[in-house]
């Protein structure tokens, strides 16, 4: 998965903590997204980014915030975590139209 | 919408078994097809691609052909190893942003 860098790898939170995910890319691809994956519901889209300084909501944005920092980063939030948040989370970046996704090594959140 | 189903698993084969893995997709233009595999732990890999209708991708002995008739683009392999144990996943993009659309996913294992 050279390329996307996410941190950090593993977290706990309580309930009602807040935290920031980041990803950052070498790559200087235009598009990149975050998504979830939970047991039985493959990967879904949270928010993504088509470009610097855009962001869209994806299928499930409820309870984040993102924040495309610049062309190389993409940060996503939760400003008052809840257990259904626990999930395993995924940055990627694509570059160009149909082209494929590279993903980070992915982020492990569990709140408690 | 743009979607994409893939068979449940999980799948139990034995090793030098036959393989298949099916997918469809519903898409309103000309998507691009993906297989991913994810090994435990780890993010997503591309495994295979194909950009248009009756294409073939390939790559470690899987393949994948691109069939706009049926709208489906299944992963065969024809003698599977116990390291192909994973998490596989089929993926379409279309549209603008380069939105990704994952099915839920297949676990397969590989018993020697």
């Amino acid at each position: 998965n050279a390329g996307v860098t996410q941190t950090p790898k593993f977290q706990v939170l309580k309930t009602g903590q807040s935290m920031t995910l980041q990803c950052a890319q070498d790559m200087n691809h235009n598009s990149m997204y975050w998504y979830r994956q939970d047991p039985g519901m493959g990967l879904r889209l949270i928010y993504y980014s088509a470009s610097e300084g855009t962001t869209d909501k994806g299928e499930v944005p409820n309870g984040y915030n993102v924040s495309r920092l610049n062309k190389r980063e993409f940060s996503l939030r939760l400003e008052s975590a809840a257990p259904s948040q626990t999930s395993v989370y995924f940055c990627a970046m694509v570059g160009t139209v149909n082209t494929e996704a590279f993903f980070g090594q992915g982020t492990r959140l569990t709140v408690v | 919408g743009d979607s994409v189903t893939q068979m449940e698993g999980p799948v139990t084969l034995s090793e030098e078994a036959f393989l298949t893995i099916n997918c469809t997709y519903t898409a309103t233009g000309y998507p691009s097809l993906f297989w991913y595999v994810q090994y435990p732990g780890e993010g997503l890999q591309l495994l295979l691609k194909a950009t248009k209708a009756d294409d073939k991708g390939s790559n470690k002995g899987f393949e994948a052909t691109y069939r706009k008739e049926t709208t489906s683009f299944h992963l065969e392999k024809g003698s599977v190893q116990v390291s192909d144990s994973a998490v596989y996943f089929c993926a379409l993009s279309a549209g603008t942003g380069n939105q990704f659309y994952f099915g839920t996913g297949t676990s397969l294992t590989v018993i020697p």
